[in-house]
């Protein structure tokens, strides 16, 4: 099993580009969620799905998209980046209760 | 709203010394309470959860917490600290054991053990 894996790791942008962040998971889990972390805010929803073909906002969502065609698979875009999402991005699933398993995060630098 | 606060940003210890780590909520009703980890560099890992039952709950890599309902915290412990339990903690707090439901972080406490 490899977990919820992330891709890519690290990425830099500049303002205005785009750019989609992948999350899989092969543990079956109906539940998916994109998450950021800052320096002293903790995490924060932005997304989440409770099941394939579902989405739905979390706290932060303004300036993100998300898609989820296939079960395992939950994408982040950003249409039009901005330093204000320079971040870490956290993926996340579980199959049925609040525990999350989390993926290795994805660091992403706006310039 | 449920939220949660990690009154410590920091924390310094020596290794062989005790630590706990302090985690308050704010929520009506029965909280479903967690303690995770995250090295550095690293995603969180689920140090123990509480859900209901014995409010002594155990976790991974030795470490254990307390539920007090009337003092609302569900503080982190561990007897004696290895220089490898250096790493951010967060306590989070949950409103249902559903899977869609709204999970709210802390924000850390990061700890530093001496040598």
């Amino acid at each position: 099993n490899a977990g919820v894996t992330q891709t890519p790791k690290f990425r830099v942008l500049k303002t205005g580009q785009s750019m989609t962040l992948l999350c899989a998971q092969d543990m079956n889990h109906e539940y998916m969620y994109w998450y950021r972390q800052d320096p002293g805010m903790g995490l924060r929803l932005i997304h989440y799905s409770v099941g394939e073909g579902t989405t739905a906002k979390g706290e932060v969502p303004d300036g993100y998209n998300v898609s989820r065609l296939k079960k395992q698979n939950f994408l982040l875009g950003l249409e039009s980046a901005a330093p204000s999402q320079t971040s870490v991005y956290f993926c996340a699933s579980s199959y049925n209760g609040p525990t999350r398993d989390f993926g290795p995060g994805t660091r992403l630098t706006v310039l | 709203a449920q939220s949660v606060t990690q009154p410590d940003i920091h924390i310094t210890v020596s290794e062989g010394a005790s630590l706990e780590l302090r985690c308050n909520y704010s929520y009506g009703a029965t909280p479903y309470l967690f303690w995770y980890v995250q090295s550095p560099g690293q995603g969180l890992q689920l140090l123990l959860k509480y859900f209901s039952g014995d409010t002594l709950v155990q976790g991974i890599k030795g470490f254990e917490a307390e539920f007090k309902r009337s003092q609302s915290s569900f503080n982190l412990r561990k007897p004696s600290v290895h220089w490898s339990d250096a790493a951010e903690y967060f306590c989070a707090v949950a409103h249902s054991t559903g899977g869609g439901n709204k999970l709210t972080f802390g924000t850390g406490t990061q700890l530093k053990v001496e040598l």
